[in-house]
């Protein structure tokens, strides 16, 4: 069964600095993805990462994935408030179509 | 494209009410799930349906049931609804390429 882990739970950053949000995964999987959740909203796709060594990037957001040490990350460039937001990621296993995710990253940016 | 549609937005039942959540989609995809998400504990799928006439357990499917009506709708229905079953429900459809999902905007229940 496929267990995913996201660190850090909750992040709190100040405007313009960089941070990395890290998920783990505990079987084989060669499909990850992040989701975002703004409060009393629903999840919004933001990266669908397919392939070892995949990188994705759009805005201030870098998605990779490495399907090797079972590591996805979402690298957060020069944070802005708007970025202020819960983060999932979730992945599927390789023979598989359901999504496991994990808990989520509530990321605060401070002025 | 309406995308995910889901009714009703809020719900607020009694212990032991029954109730139906409804789930369409328009995108033509073949499979459908139902998650709950409950605070700190990101979301746990509850049914889905890989494609029409076929439906399967998930993690929590305990108190629940489902409908696939037809390839555009998918019904979680609460029997006799319980408090430990207040949540936020999605409903998402998943595109067949990448299968990536595509959450409709979730329905609020409520049980005292």
């Amino acid at each position: 069964e496929l267990k995913v882990e996201q660190n850090p739970l909750f992040l709190s950053m100040q405007e313009g600095k960089n941070y990395t949000i890290y998920c783990n995964y505990s079987t084989t999987s060669d499909r990850l993805y992040w989701y975002r959740q703004d409060p009393g909203k629903s999840l919004e796709s933001l990266f669908v990462l397919l392939s070892n060594g995949a990188v994705k990037q759009e805005g201030r957001l870098m998605a990779s994935l490495d399907t090797k040490a079972r590591l996805s990350t979402l690298h957060i460039t020069a944070a802005v408030h708007d970025l202020s937001a819960t983060y999932f990621c979730a992945g599927a296993p390789t023979s598989g179509s359901r999504l496991t995710f994990g808990e989520g990253t509530q990321l605060t940016v401070n002025p | 494209n309406a995308g995910v549609t889901q009714t009703p937005k809020f719900q607020v039942l009694k212990t032991g009410q029954s109730m139906t959540l409804q789930c369409a989609q328009d995108m033509n995809h073949n499979s459908m799930y139902w998650y709950r998400q409950d605070p700190g504990m990101g979301l746990r799928l509850i049914y889905y349906s890989a494609s029409e006439g076929t439906t399967d357990k998930g993690e929590v499917p305990n108190g629940y049931n489902v409908s696939r009506l037809n390839k555009r709708e998918f019904s979680l229905r609460l029997e006799s609804a319980a408090p430990s079953q207040t949540s936020v429900y999605f409903c998402a459809s998943r595109e067949g390429v990448s299968y990536e999902q595509y959450f409709g905007p979730g329905t609020r229940l409520t049980v005292t």
